[in-house]
């Protein structure tokens, strides 16, 4: 069974602060991972994506891979209120036919002015 | 726009009644997938189709749900009969062929069954 595991929160951080967002998934040979936001009512948008073990930062943004202990994380530098929404992890597992994707249920962040 | 267009944004239908909900992928994109999302819930996952073929329908209930993806026009989601419990959020996304291509999505239909 392929799982996809994140903290449900709600994580709650003051504005300014980095907020941590940790994901976990089951398949050692998991190859793509990604981030994505979505707002109350809106759409899923995505935020980054990671293939190689280590860290990758776009802006505010700062995603880290760890293979061997199977976690990706995202980090939110100098937190703002606009980031408040739910944070999804989405995995591409291997072998399957496609490009297919499973998803965590999504942690809710809250940031406070 | 070269954004996953989604119609209709809200469609209210009564039980028993048929849904159709239309997809078209980001243009270059020629794998399209339907999530479903009820109310402070994460995304389900129902099926994933390429151009006239489905590749895996496992989300998707076996009984009048059916998806498909002609090799002209849009992605097509029908539920037919549609009862309360269908009530929700049904997101269309879709990706490049590429294996590792990440997921884009359109803006959702919100069904309503009264």
């Amino acid at each position: 069974q392929k799982e996809v595991e994140q903290n449900s929160g709600p994580l709650s951080v003051p504005e300014g602060a980095i907020a941590s967002l940790n994901c976990t998934y089951s398949d050692r040979g998991s190859q793509s991972f990604f981030w994505y936001r979505q707002y109350s009512g809106k759409s899923p948008e995505l935020i980054m994506f990671i293939y190689s073990n280590g860290d990758k930062e776009d802006g505010r943004f700062t995603a880290q891979l760890n293979k061997a202990s199977q976690y990706v994380s995202l980090l939110i530098r100098d937190s703002q209120p606009s980031d408040s929404a739910t944070y999804l992890c989405a995995v591409n597992f291997i072998p399957l036919p496609g490009n297919q994707f499973y998803f965590g249920t999504g942690t809710s962040l809250t940031v406070i002015p | 726009n070269a954004g996953v267009m989604q119609n209709p944004r809200h469609l209210v239908r009564r039980r028993g009644q048929e849904a159709r909900l239309r997809c078209s992928p980001m243009k270059g994109h020629s794998h399209v997938y339907w999530y479903r999302q009820l109310p402070e819930e994460g995304l389900k996952f129902m099926v994933y189709l390429q151009k006239e073929n489905i590749i895996d329908e496992s989300g998707m209930p076996k009984e009048r749900f059916s998806a498909e993806f002609p090799k002209e026009g849009p992605s097509i989601l029908r539920i037919q009969q549609v009862v309360r419990g269908d009530s929700a959020a049904y997101f269309c996304a879709s990706s490049r062929e590429v294996y590792n291509s990440p997921l884009h999505f359109g803006n959702g239909t919100r069904l309503t069954v009264t």
